[in-house]
């Protein structure tokens, strides 16, 4: 399977612990995009980072989550001291280029809960 | 603020009716508008796309009516089944400049009753 690979699929944390969620994009695909969804909501958009890069990170929250997408291995979402209200499904997608088709391809998505 | 504008927040239709899923959007700036079908535990997957020069775009049973001077678009299903079943998200993004984000509406839950 080719497609968008994310763990863990499911992830529980007590408050104050950190949460890591891995994504790995398609074959070929250099451009990463973090999206979180909340029960009953649409996604929120967070991050896109390509290699080595953080391009936009306007809907990341200014404290505590951080970003990274090295030469080497998969995109990685880091939240620090984990609050209930980061109780949330977590999805990842990729892209070949700069989306100028505009198709994100998107992974099944990490479910954080938060105790 | 919600750039994107989604209804109805749930819809039930016999099988073989015509769903249709509407969407409202205030930056004159996006030029790109997908839709996206989602199963319980599953990531979003691209259905359709249409961009702004057209008016309506035909994918299958899948059809996106667009209409610039609103700025609304729809997404209709014909011959609805019940493996049509699931959530739809209508999106919209900037594709010219800037990281192309999308921007999702909040998303509606079909059921399509056999």
């Amino acid at each position: 399977n080719a497609g968008v690979m994310q763990n863990p699929r499911h992830l529980v944390r007590r408050r104050g612990q950190e949460a890591r969620l891995r994504c790995s994009p398609m074959k070929g695909h250099s451009h990463v995009y973090w999206y979180r969804q909340l029960p009953e909501e649409g996604l929120k958009f967070m991050v896109y980072l390509q290699k080595e890069n953080i391009i936009d990170e306007s809907g990341m929250p200014k404290e505590r989550f951080s970003a990274e997408f090295p030469k080497e291995g998969p995109s990685i979402l880091r939240i620090q001291q984990v609050v209930r209200g980061d109780s949330a499904a977590y999805f990842c997608a990729s892209s070949p280029r700069v989306p100028g088709a505009g198709e994100l391809f998107f992974g099944e998505g990490s479910r954080l809960t938060v105790l | 603020q919600q750039q994107v504008k989604q209804s109805p927040q749930s819809l039930i239709v016999q099988k073989g009716g015509i769903p249709i899923i509407n969407c409202a959007y205030e930056n004159t700036a996006f030029d790109y508008f997908p839709w996206y079908q989602q199963f319980p535990g599953k990531g979003p997957a691209l259905l359709i796309a249409i961009r702004p020069d057209v008016s309506e775009k035909k994918e299958g049973r899948f059809t996106i009516s667009f209409n610039k001077s609103a700025k609304q678009f729809s997404l209709h299903i014909m011959d609805s089944q019940p493996g049509d079943s699931a959530t739809y998200f209508c999106a919209a993004s900037r594709m010219k400049g800037g990281s192309e984000k999308l921007v999702f509406g909040k998303g509606t839950k079909l059921t399509v009753n056999p």
